[in-house]
């Protein structure tokens, strides 16, 4: 099993540019997050998805766009980058919203400067 | 502002010694307590996890204590070991998939 998947590993951006994260996991988890991790904040929550077509905004979803067409995929796009969205984002996975049991897999993440 | 408060930043430890790492939560609603253990250049992974309803669970060298009436929980590594010099970070939701983290806690271990 391959796990969660990002890519691409590094990215460098221009403000003002867009990009698209991508996301993909195999283990047919029907709960996926995307969250950033800045140092000293520990990671916040950018956008999650309960389920395919389903949405919703996290602690900081400011910049950042996602849609969710099928189980697999969760991509997240940045829609004009900005130096403050340089940061570490990783993506996450888990098969229930509930038990502790079914815990969140994370990606190895995505690093991304905006110049 | 963030919802789990984690200390010390980071801190330094011995080989076969203990470190101690602290997180206090402020919405009792909460009831999922996990904590994930990150290396460089990869993401966290799940170390241990622990629900309101019991004080302490143990897994291994990994203990956590768990304190509902403060409104704390910590973790503790017995026995450290140079593989265990990682990031650290406490988390707390009603979701598995909504974490809130802490800011993280930097252990490097001796040899």
């Amino acid at each position: 099993n391959a796990g969660v998947t990002q890519t691409p590993k590094f990215q460098v951006l221009k403000t003002g540019q867009s990009m698209t994260l991508q996301c993909a996991q195999d283990m047919n988890h029907e709960y996926m997050s995307w969250y950033r991790q800045d140092p000293g904040m520990g990671l916040r929550l950018i956008h999650y998805s309960v389920g395919a077509g389903i949405t919703d905004q996290g602690e900081v979803p400011n910049g950042y766009n996602v849609s969710r067409s099928t189980t697999e995929d969760f991509p997240l796009r940045l829609l004009s980058a900005a130096p403050s969205q340089t940061s570490v984002y990783f993506c996450a996975s888990s098969y229930t919203g509930q038990e502790s049991n079914s815990p969140l897999h994370f990606g190895n993440g995505t690093r991304l400067t905006v110049t | 502002q963030q919802q789990v408060k984690q200390s010390p930043q980071s801190l330094i430890v011995q080989k076969g010694g203990i470190s101690i790492i602290n997180c206090a939560y402020e919405n009792t609603a909460f009831d999922y307590f996990p904590w994930y253990q990150q290396f460089p250049g990869k993401g966290p992974a799940l170390l241990i996890a622990i629900r309101p309803d019991v004080s302490e669970k143990k897994e291994g060298r990994f203990t956590i204590s768990f304190n509902k009436s403060a409104k704390q929980f910590s973790l503790h590594i017995m026995d450290s070991q140079p593989g265990d010099s990682a990031t650290y970070f406490c988390a707390a939701s009603m979701q598995v998939y909504k974490l809130s983290f802490g800011a993280g806690t930097t252990v490097t271990v001796r040899a």
